[in-house]
């Protein structure tokens, strides 16, 4: 597709459920990165694959947090045992290898709460 | 390592008036530099970017921004606002294919 697809909008689970957030990227884009927003200004990055390897994973939690892109699969985040402060809207974005300038293109974001 | 200083989280301007968001950033190779625009309960939109290829670029919706090597910064300017310029603008970095690094978020009102 030509823009980033984030589904369900809207997820809301009880502390400690399991949440799992899904992302398609735009047809093309090899690169895909995960961010997290918190209070509404604060981007927090969480992970980036190229294809279906993982190419950054430094600001993964790795102990609830997993995440996976398989061939013609969309992308998902998996958040294992939530907890309050998961709360948060978690963006999806990709880009496309050759771009001088690599530039992001977001999906609308997922509002995670976590009761 | 590389990070982004948007100076005031909030700025209000009157319908008409020019716009100035302040972006600097700071990064240990040349940068690529961007503006985002979230509306209320939406993703970010691209406004613009810098990618070494001119200093002063022009964006969607009449934004422009100068890329400033010597002050490190990459502010974000329109002649004249209008009330659907109203949301919060993003300054961002990142050195490739890495992770973008955001500023904290500049929210712009319009007054009528």
């Amino acid at each position: 597709g030509e823009e980033v697809a984030q589904t369900p909008k809207h997820l809301v689970r009880g502390e400690g459920q399991k949440a799992k957030l899904y992302c398609a990227p735009i047809k093309g884009h090899s690169y895909v990165f995960w961010y997290q927003q918190v209070l509404k200004n604060e981007f927090k990055f969480l992970i980036s694959f190229q294809n279906e390897n993982v190419f950054d994973e430094t600001g993964m939690p790795k102990e609830r947090f997993s995440a996976k892109c398989l061939p013609n699969s969309p992308c998902s985040l998996e958040i294992q045992a939530t907890k309050l402060e998961d709360s948060a809207v978690y963006f999806c974005a990709s880009s496309q290898p050759g771009q001088e300038s690599y530039e992001q293109y977001f999906g609308p974001g997922t509002r995670l709460t976590v009761t | 390592a590389q990070s982004v200083t948007q100076l005031g989280s909030h700025v209000s301007v009157s319908e008409g008036a020019l716009v100035l968001l302040r972006c600097n950033y700071s990064s240990s190779v040349p940068p690529y530099l961007f503006w985002y625009v979230q509306y209320p309960n939406q993703g970010l939109q691209l406004l613009l970017k810098y990618t070494s290829a001119a200093t002063l670029v022009k964006g969607i919706n009449g934004f422009e921004a100068e890329f400033k090597k010597s002050e490190t910064s990459f502010h974000l300017t329109k002649p004249s606002a209008h009330m659907s310029d109203a949301a919060e603008y993003f300054c961002a970095v990142n050195t490739g294919r890495r992770a973008l690094t955001f500023g904290s978020g500049t929210r712009l009102q319009v007054q009528p």
